[in-house]
């Protein structure tokens, strides 16, 4: 199916285990990001990418690792889950960076919980 | 450091009548900003945007306006429906200065009460 898919939709994991989220997009947009959303904070840039093997830091990079081997795929890793690190993580691409006036689509999330 | 603030955490409004929802923010560098609506479980959705060159921009019953020299915009909702239900998120930019510069506020939840 068409569309930006992100997996699992729900993960619990324990402190300092690592674990990957997954996103995937068809469109073959060139620029893909990662946010996570917390109560009081909105949505805050982790990292993001504008082409395949291109990628760098946003607001929030600490504890996250992203690579970027094909344009479709955007994995985000986390190498030590810390309790922190719980929230909703929200995968998106677009096919510019800055310029396109509308924004940027956004993955369903993934429910990330560490305990 | 907050520079896009949203500061009424929820919003009720009766079916039929006006919604308002507020956005100000501190960067006088910022000149595009976004609104995007987020139903639960899901994600974010683009909803409508405003240049600053613009004071109004309407898309059918949805109206952003802003004002540069308060550093405020606000969406306007006419008439309100049931499903208009959800958090917005105002989102702000610096254009051509990268991807990394879209800042979120931190949402309003708005109920419209059939």
């Amino acid at each position: 199916d068409a569309g930006i898919t992100q997996s699992p939709r729900y993960k619990i994991t324990e402190t300092g285990r690592q674990v990957t989220l997954m996103c995937h997009q068809t469109w073959s947009h060139s620029y893909m990001f990662w946010y996570r959303q917390d109560l009081g904070h909105g949505l805050r840039l982790i990292y993001y990418s504008a082409a395949a093997d291109i990628t760098d830091k946003g607001e929030v990079p600490d504890g996250y690792v992203v690579s970027r081997s094909k344009t479709e795929n955007f994995p985000l890793t986390l190498e030590s889950a810390t309790r922190s690190q719980t929230s909703v993580y929200f995968c998106a691409s677009s096919r510019t960076g800055d310029g396109e006036a509308y924004g940027y689509t956004f993955g369903s999330g993934t429910r990330l919980t560490v305990v | 450091d907050q520079q896009v603030k949203q500061n009424s955490p929820s919003l009720s409004v009766q079916e039929g009548r006006i919604s308002i929802l507020n956005c100000d923010y501190t960067n006088s560098m910022f000149d595009y900003f976004l609104w995007y609506k987020k139903y639960p479980a899901e994600g974010p959705t683009f909803l409508i945007s405003i240049s600053s060159i613009k004071d109004k921009n309407e898309d059918g019953r949805f109206t952003v306006f802003l004002n540069k020299s308060a550093k405020h915009l606000s969406l306007h909702i006419v008439p309100s429906q049931p499903g208009d239900s959800a958090v917005y998120f105002c989102a702000a930019r610096i254009s051509q200065t990268g991807a990394n510069n879209l800042f979120f506020g931190t949402g309003t939840r708005l109920t419209v009460i059939p």
